[in-house]
């Protein structure tokens, strides 16, 4: 089957660094997408990464080793305007998007 | 350019209805995908249709069902409505067939959808 597994829930401070991991296992590879979605709205494009390596946009920035089914998303200088839901989603063999359930970031004064 | 619209946002069936849920894709947008999202789930897929053509289908049951018309809006359809269908339904245009190397999908407000 396919499987994307991320944490939950995490919880940061104001000011700091914080890393969302994503791990798949996916039949076949077309690229990985991660996605913002705040309380009670729609989901909001973020990062595409199909090739190893890091892409920085701004205070974020999405990792990806195609090698260990692994991604992350690194957001730093936190806003309370960052606490939300991060969902990352595999493209597979068939250009299907499959979702991970989303971790929820908390972010603390 | 406005947003992709869907309709209604809330809507509340009893077990056994049916139910219709539209979708307004982003102007000049050819590709509607259709998602279900419940707590704890994630979002799953539906399906996603093409220049009026359903070009993939997710792992749901026949009582799902949707289509797609010229102008590019979309309909999603329920038919006999289980308790466990309550969820968020959120639409998602792009420009292009998901087979593109690069597609940003636009997510609709979504529909509450409560079934009792």
């Amino acid at each position: 089957g396919q499987n994307i597994d991320q944490p939950t829930e995490m919880t940061a401070t104001e000011g700091a660094i914080v890393q969302i991991n994503c791990t798949y296992q996916t039949s076949g590879f077309n690229g990985l997408f991660w996605y913002q979605q705040h309380a009670g709205e729609a989901p909001t494009f973020l990062s595409y990464n199909v090739l190893d390596g890091l892409e920085e946009k701004g205070r974020f920035s999405s990792f990806l080793s195609r090698s260990k089914g692994y991604s992350y998303l690194l957001l730093k200088e936190l806003q309370m305007k960052d606490s939300a839901s991060y969902l990352c989603a595999v493209r597979d063999s068939n250009y299907q998007l499959i979702w991970g359930a989303g971790t929820k970031l908390i972010i603390k004064p | 350019k406005a947003g992709v619209t869907q309709t209604p946002r809330y809507l509340i069936k009893t077990r056994g209805q049916q139910v219709t849920l539209s979708c307004s894709p982003i102007s000049g947008h050819r590709s509607v995908s259709w998602y279900q999202q419940t707590p704890g789930q994630g979002l799953q897929f539906l399906f996603e249709y093409f220049s009026e053509t359903q070009r993939n289908k997710g792992n749901f049951p026949g009582r799902f069902s949707g289509r797609q018309f010229s102008n590019s809006r979309s309909e999603m359809n329920v038919s006999t409505l289980e308790l466990g269908d309550s969820a968020l339904y959120l639409c998602a245009s792009c420009p292009t067939s998901g087979r593109a190397d690069y597609n940003e999908q636009f997510f609709g407000p979504g529909t509450r959808l409560t079934v009792l």
